[in-house]
């Protein structure tokens, strides 16, 4: 089936780690996206990807870097430098770039400092 | 810049009740996309409708059913009948045709609470 596989489900991290998120696609979209999700809030967009080898910052990228070297992967790292990392993560991806075609989204990470 | 604000932020019900959630946005483009989306308990965006600026014609999909009314940007989605396996949490979500890269915005979402 195709889909948005997200891993890990759970993610615990000390204070001054590192830590990449995953995420693949097989659905073929050209345009992947990472949000943030704090508890009883909305979803606010970190970066996003039209196409391989190129992404955009979104509304909060600071502390966050990501990498797209092949069309289905899209991996998020979570640096020292985000001061307040712990929050659900979510990737999509969509087919369309001008808006009209709805995201797909993965099932999450939740992300917890220690 | 593009804006969603979500009227209530929860809404609790009785089994067979109907369910009205507000959405309202702001986008200063012509063309434009707007979404409703559940989150149910496992956390997963789940896509329900969608509807572009220049189609104001509102319709009915089993349970669902949506008002959109450009004169007044909003954007408001109803369950008819709800179960409570509509318990979950909403969100409105607008996206413009000439913003890069699809960036959708959402609200903060409504949690819907159908009771037994």
């Amino acid at each position: 089936d195709g889909g948005i596989t997200q891993s890990p489900k759970y993610l615990f991290r000390k204070e001054g780690q590192n830590v990449t998120l995953s995420c693949e696609q097989n659905l073929n979209h050209d345009a992947m996206y990472w949000y943030r999700q704090d508890p009883g809030q909305g979803l606010r967009l970190i970066y996003y990807s039209q196409i391989v080898n190129d992404f955009q910052k979104g509304d909060i990228a600071e502390g966050y870097s990501v990498s797209r070297e092949k069309k289905e992967s899209f991996p998020l790292t979570v640096t020292s430098a985000q001061k307040n990392p712990t929050a659900f993560y979510l990737c999509a991806s969509s087919i369309d770039i001008g808006g009209e075609g709805e995201a797909f989204f993965g099932q999450g990470t939740r992300l917890t400092v220690v | 810049a593009q804006k969603v604000t979500q009227v209530q932020t929860e809404i609790s019900v009785v089994e067979k009740e109907d369910v009205t959630l507000d959405c309202v946005y702001e986008t200063r483009d012509t063309t434009y996309y707007l979404f409703w989306y559940k989150q149910p308990p496992s956390g997963e965006l789940v896509f329900l409708i969608r509807r572009n600026s220049f189609d104001e014609q509102n319709e009915i999909s089993g349970r669902y059913s949506w008002n959109f009314q450009k004169s007044t940007s909003s954007f408001n989605f109803t369950i008819t009948a709800s179960q409570v396996v509509d318990s979950a949490v909403y969100f409105c979500a607008l996206s413009e045709a000439w913003a890069a890269g699809n960036k959708l915005t959402f609200g903060g979402g409504t949690r819907v609470l159908v009771k037994p």
